[in-house]
């Protein structure tokens, strides 16, 4: 049974640096074909994809976030991790880890997401 | 950046009607779209990907079709567990690109 969830802290300040981590359990992070991806909504707002690592630990990002963003994953403990760096309130919103399987591109199994708040 | 553009914005339907849902991208994305499902408070749900192709255990009244930028999610009968926000999603570029989604209501 394929299952990923988030943790992290719910409440940042401002100028902080945001660490998120993805575990994940019923698939091994360097299988071929598998990538994990980070997905944040913010409140009322549409899906915004973040980034992708894949089984051979390539990277990919956001255009508009890639300065701020870095993701890693430890194959061993089955993690995935994303650090924000700088958060400011725009920040805020629900973040989303998402699994990449084999047979295609797109997202097939999401984390219940974690809250996360930027304020001081 | 490949802009995903999803209309329209809200929709409102009675039980029972045909709801079509449309996606267009800015430029040629084959058929490397998927379409997800999102209720309140829960986690998104794909529902179709390669554009046609249903995903394990989506109901066979969801349909999706098109390709290169113009893509469409059709719900044939609208029932009560349908009413969530839609929101299509390309994966043939970097940076994946989602749109902005559809919200869609029972009158």
């Amino acid at each position: 049974q394929v299952t990923l969830r988030e943790s992290g802290p719910a409440l940042v300040k401002p100028r902080q640096t945001l660490t998120l981590n993805c575990t994940v359990s019923g698939f091994a992070l360097n299988t071929g074909g598998v990538c994990v991806s980070w997905i944040r909504q913010a409140p009322g707002k549409a899906l915004e994809w973040l980034a992708l690592i894949d089984w051979e630990d390539d990277k990919f990002y956001s255009n508009s976030l890639e300065s701020r963003l870095a993701i890693s994953k430890d194959t061993a403990r089955d993690q995935v991790v994303l650090t924000v760096t700088n958060v400011s309130p725009g920040d805020t919103g629900t973040y989303y880890c998402a699994r990449t399987g084999s047979n295609s591109w797109s997202f097939d199994y999401f984390g219940p997401g974690t809250p996360v708040t930027v304020s001081s | 950046e490949i802009v995903m553009t999803q209309s329209p914005a809200t929709l409102s339907v009675s039980p029972g009607e045909r709801v079509t849902l449309s996606c267009r991208a800015s430029q040629d994305i084959a058929g490397n779209l998927a379409w997800y499902q999102q209720k309140p408070g829960q986690a998104p749900r794909r529902l179709i990907f390669s554009a046609s192709t249903r995903a394990t255990d989506v109901s066979a009244r969801i349909h999706g079709s098109g390709s290169g930028t113009d893509f469409t999610l059709t719900i044939s009968s609208l029932q009560s567990d349908d009413v969530a926000v839609y929101y299509c999603q390309q994966y043939h570029d970097w940076p994946y690109t989602f749109g902005q989604g559809t919200k869609l209501d029972m009158k």
